[in-house]
Formats: C-alpha cells, structure tokens, sequence
C-alpha cells in the first residue's frame, strides 16, 4: 500500500519570500505521478502542480516547482514569490496502482503581509 | 458546465437519518471518486466510479454507505442510519478517464456534513 507523508503540519512565510513545502511517500509501483492540491478556505482542492514519476525534470508551473527524488522518495514544493493568496493547506497526493489517490494529512500554509 | 458541483453544500441531519450528497461532474468526464475527508486530515478514499458501474469501492467505511452513478454522470452518495463519526466534509472529483490514477483529478468544493 501507498503512503504520503507531510511531517510538518504548519508553516509561514512573509509576502514575497520563498517557502519549500516537503513530502515523502513510500510506493512498489515503478510507474505513478505526484500531486500537490492547495485547499482555501472555501473548501475547493485546486491542483497545483503535478508530476510524472518517469520524467528525470522537475515540474514547474509559474511560481511553483517542484523537485523530485525518486529515489529519495522525496517530492517537495517549492512556492517563490509567495503571495497572501497563497494562504491555504497544502496536500501532497500519490496516484499510482489503482484509481484512488492518497493523500498526506496537509500542511497549513499562511503568507503573512 | 464549469466544473464539479456538490449539493448541498452543507447538510446537518440527526443521528439514525438518511441522508443523500449530489455530484455533478465535469461534462465528459468518465471517471468520478468520492472522498471524505474529517477534521484535520487529507481525504480519503471512497469510491470510484468508471461510466455507470462502481469500479473500486474498496474505499466504503460499511455498508451503510452506498453510492450510484445510474446515468454516468450525476452521482449521489447515500449513508442511512447516520452517526456522529460521519461528520466529515465529502468530496467528489472527476477525470477524464481513467488510467490507473495516473489522469488529473479535478474537485468539487464538498459537503459539509454534520450529525448531531
């Protein structure tokens, strides 16, 4: 069975700062992809970034990138510019194996002015 | 339509009532997965639907949870005789298809759910 750790349960950062996010999961499966969800207040999981366990390049989208380990295990976030509406729980989530994902227990996030 | 849409966003019911949670999916999207997710934790895993037939509900808690997609779109997660423990937010997410999990999944903002 799959296993998504998020250790640190809570973080902050000042506006404009950078701020890692870190994750470790534990899989048999040679083929998967790697998720983090941000989730406002408003209840919605929104996808941030997202990547293929087969590709040897970090994902990037914008302000946000990751950076893969495989062998680690490892799939940390890293969010630059960090913006007040960046204040959220963050989820890093494993897809792989079957349909389901399984996620991390999150991570609270809050970008202070 | 935009994208996944829940109702009702909140419900609170009574210990031992019957209540139903709605999902409307992403048009043409083919795959939908309920999750619930309680206070303080990631979702969890329910059940996943691929068209009309409950591919993997390995997920369900007991059986008095029970979900139906009957038309492969609208979905309604069922829970008779309701307890306390069931308090949790459920969320529904939906993919284009399905590919050993390996397709985004996209979610609705989830029903609150509350037992008194």
């Amino acid at each position: 069975a799959q296993t998504v750790t998020q250790s640190q349960p809570e973080m902050s950062v000042q506006e404009a700062e950078t701020v890692t996010l870190s994750c470790t999961y534990d899989t048999s499966e040679s083929n998967y992809y790697l998720f983090w969800y941000k989730q406002p207040p408003s209840r919605q999981m929104i996808l941030v970034i997202r990547q293929e366990a087969y590709k040897q390049q970090n994902a990037t989208e914008n302000r946000f990138s990751v950076n893969f380990q495989k062998a680690a295990k490892s799939f940390s976030l890293k969010i630059s510019d960090s913006q007040l509406g960046d204040t959220a729980m963050y989820f890093c989530a494993f897809g792989g194996g079957s349909e389901k994902l399984v996620f991390g227990k999150g991570m609270k996030l809050t970008v202070n002015p | 339509g935009a994208g996944v849409s829940q109702t009702p966003s909140n419900k609170v019911t009574e210990k031992g009532k019957y209540v139903e949670l709605r999902c409307d999916p992403i048009s043409g999207h083919t795959a939908l997965y309920w999750y619930r997710q309680s206070l303080g934790q990631g979702p969890e895993f329910l059940i996943y639907f691929q068209g009309t037939g409950a591919a993997d509900d390995s997920g369900l808690p007991n059986d008095r949870f029970f979900a139906v997609r009957p038309e492969g779109s609208v979905s309604t997660l069922k829970i008779q005789r309701t307890e306390r423990g069931d308090s949790a937010v459920y969320l529904c997410a939906s993919s284009l298809s399905s590919s050993g999990g390996l397709d985004t999944q996209y979610f609705g903002p989830g029903t609150r759910l509350t037992v008194l």
